[in-house]
């Protein structure tokens, strides 16, 4: 079964202190995501990885930065967060190919900023 | 740019009633389209997908068809139950993008 593991299922920090968000896939996957998850705006992407130490911002990168180490993990990091980063991130993988388009998610991460 | 426009929600019906979750999309050349199913505490997971016009996706009971002329990619299932109580993304990847455009997605309660 593919698996893409979220480091923690909720976390609450304070403003201004720096998160580290985790993900780890399982499945040799080339391309990983992070998106944020607010209710009524659906999924927006924040960054994606391609490749080890490649990355492309998303819809939504203020605020945010990733890192792709290796191929299996993808960190995104809120360098001073704030209390409107409060929110659900998810994490998903796919791979390149004829499923470059089918995305394995994790479980998500739920944050509040206080 | 590419968007996804989905119904807006909650929906909420009885258990065996017939479903219907509209999707409309905007994109440019031919996207492939999908919907994508959250259980409560659960990540996304594809339900179905579709990659050219006239194509039917199916799964679990659902089905939706890729309707070029209308850009529609409509989600139904005939007779739902309390286990099919989720939200539901409709999403679109164009030619050669990597990534998805996901609709606002649509939260569906079956009561018994």
């Amino acid at each position: 079964d593919v698996k893409v593991t979220q480091s923690s299922r909720y976390l609450v920090k304070r403003t201004g202190e720096k998160v580290f968000l985790e993900c780890v896939q399982d499945m040799d996957h080339e391309n990983m995501f992070w998106y944020r998850q607010d209710p009524g705006l659906g999924l927006r992407l924040i960054y994606f990885s391609y490749d080890v130490k490649m990355k492309e911002k998303g819809d939504i990168p203020e605020g945010y930065s990733v890192s792709r180490e290796k191929k299996e993990r993808f960190s995104l990091i809120l360098e001073s967060a704030s209390t409107n980063q409060t929110s659900m991130y998810l994490c998903a993988s796919s791979p390149v190919g004829l499923a470059k388009n089918i995305q394995y998610f994790g479980a998500g991460t739920r944050l509040s900023v206080l | 740019g590419d968007s996804v426009t989905q119904m807006e929600g909650p929906v909420t019906l009885s258990e065996e009633a017939f479903l219907t979750i509209n999707c409309t999309y905007t994109a440019t050349g031919y996207p492939s389209l999908f919907w994508y199913v959250q259980y409560p505490g659960e990540g996304l997971q594809l339900l179905l997908k579709a990659t050219k016009a006239d194509d039917k996706g199916s799964n679990k009971g659902f089905e939706a068809t890729y309707r070029k002329e209308t850009t529609s990619f409509h989600l139904e299932k005939g007779s739902v139950q309390v286990s099919d109580s989720a939200v539901y993304f409709c999403a679109l990847s164009n030619q050669g993008a990597q990534k998805l455009v996901f609709g606002q997605g649509t939260r569906l309660t079956i009561n018994p």
